[in-house]
């Protein structure tokens, strides 16, 4: 059993379409995270959820917007893609500040 | 937030080598954590250790929280070694660091 799974593993898409990816985790962590990672590979924070509560959002265009609708799940939308939206999409979860484990990635390709 | 750093940035070894990857933060945190990335882009856990040392197989890993640094050893090297190892801590959330790129020939 997978712990931490996000689906579709790859996306091409053209400028301008709108994408989900999904994340499921079955540790029975209350927080999930969005991060992003780069071709340079900095793995940077976007959104975090505890119990369905968002609780870190940083400086992200407001084209991404992440949705839980329970504490399992956390599901990452993007509106109106962009070439620089091409990256590396990890979903995470982890029990408050205990140990982090990650999904297997999502990557996007935007043409 | 916290700053957190590791070094070297690149490494290329030897199969079979020795070598150390460190990670300075620059505050208290509640957890520090290794993860390697292999070339597939898997992020996988190597060690939960926010104080002391722990081993597994080749790999170890030491925290000293007081001095604010987590070191890695990792002894004998394989070629599956090689990816990214990233550094992360804890405070109000998790930092990491930029990752030391670790390239073992054979």
């Amino acid at each position: 059993d997978t712990a931490v799974s996000q689906t579709p593993k790859y996306l091409v898409t053209q400028m301008g379409n709108d994408k989900s990816i999904k994340c499921e985790q079955n540790l029975g962590h209350d927080t999930m995270y969005w991060y992003k990672q780069d071709s340079k590979k900095f793995l940077k924070i976007m959104f975090s959820y505890n119990n369905k509560e968002l609780i870190i959002n940083e400086t992200v265009p407001n084209r991404f917007s992440p949705k839980s609708p329970d504490k399992a799940h956390l599901n990452l939308h993007i509106n109106s893609l962009e070439l620089g939206d091409s990256a590396v999409y990890f979903c995470a979860s982890s029990q408050l500040a205990g140990e982090l484990f990650f999904g297997e990635g999502s990557r996007l390709t935007v043409l | 937030g916290i700053q957190v750093e590791q070094s070297p940035p690149d490494l290329i070894l030897q199969e079979g080598a020795n070598s150390t990857l460190r990670c300075n933060f620059s505050d208290s945190v509640n957890n520090l954590q290794w993860f390697h990335q292999n070339p597939w882009g898997q992020l996988i856990n190597l060690f939960y250790i926010p104080s002391g040392t722990k081993q597994n197989g080749r790999l170890s890993a030491t925290t000293v929280a007081t001095e604010r640094y987590s070191l890695l050893y990792i002894s004998s090297s394989q070629t599956t070694d090689s990816g990214v190892y990233f550094c992360a801590v804890n405070g109000n959330q998790f930092y990491f660091g930029t990752g030391t790129s670790l390239t073992v020939i054979p």
